[in-house]
């Protein structure tokens, strides 16, 4: 079945570029998500990327996309504290017969920033 | 957060009681969704709805029924409460069925 795979935990020190990796299973996925979570609070979507890209640029995130190797990357440059928390990767996938699609997430890489 | 609130934002309840969770939207979304999430598991989706009485089942739906009888409103029914659906409740609602945009949560905790 469809999978997405995330380290679980990266440590930087301020200032640092940041970079966390996923890898997913669906190639037939039409777009690709970045999600940070705060402590107690929900999901806020950071980036997407459509899947005919190999890169998409906004600000200090830089996402990458290798499409071969099913592997997508969340780099943040000059990471801050305020950056700390979890970051969850997702695949937007078809069901069969179904008529949207919907999201498969991954476990979630708990981003530690130190100043 | 898009327009999206949750209530209750905290629940405690005892198992084998019925629990009702309700998902509010002002932005007219289509696709409603309720998802679980759990240390280890990431999150999970329960049950989903693509419009006024059309709904599906997620990976976890076993124990958990839903309804959308309003676009705006789509509801969590836990019949009959166990320790294991002890979780935070995330709602999130989508436009076209892809971007998706999270309400705040409901931390439930069955005793």
């Amino acid at each position: 079945g469809e999978d997405v795979e995330q380290s679980l935990f990266l440590s930087v020190r301020e200032g640092d570029s940041s970079v966390i990796n996923c890898t997913y299973t669906d190639s037939s996925s039409t777009y690709l998500y970045w999600y940070k979570q705060e402590p107690g609070a929900g999901l806020q979507l950071l980036t997407y990327i459509f899947s005919n890209m190999d890169m998409k640029q906004d600000q200090r995130l830089t996402v990458l996309l290798n499409k071969k190797d099913k592997h997508l990357s969340l780099r943040i440059a000059d990471t801050q504290t305020g950056d700390s928390a979890i970051y969850f990767c997702a695949e937007s996938i078809q069901e069969v017969g179904g008529s949207q699609g919907n999201l498969i997430f991954g476990k979630g890489t708990k981003l530690s920033v130190k100043p | 957060d898009a327009g999206i609130t949750q209530s209750p934002r905290h629940k405690v309840t005892e198992t084998g009681t019925p629990v009702t969770l309700r998902c509010h939207q002002t932005e007219n979304h289509r696709y409603m969704y309720w998802y679980r999430q759990d240390p280890g598991h990431g999150l999970r989706l329960i049950h989903y709805s693509y419009g006024v009485k059309d709904t599906d089942k997620g990976e976890v739906s076993d124990g958990y029924s839903v309804s959308r009888s309003k676009t705006e409103d789509f509801l969590l029914t836990l019949e009959s409460a166990t320790s294991s659906q002890t979780s935070v409740y995330f709602c999130a609602i989508s436009e076209s069925g892809d971007e998706q945009f999270f309400g705040p949560g409901t931390r439930l905790t069955v005793l």
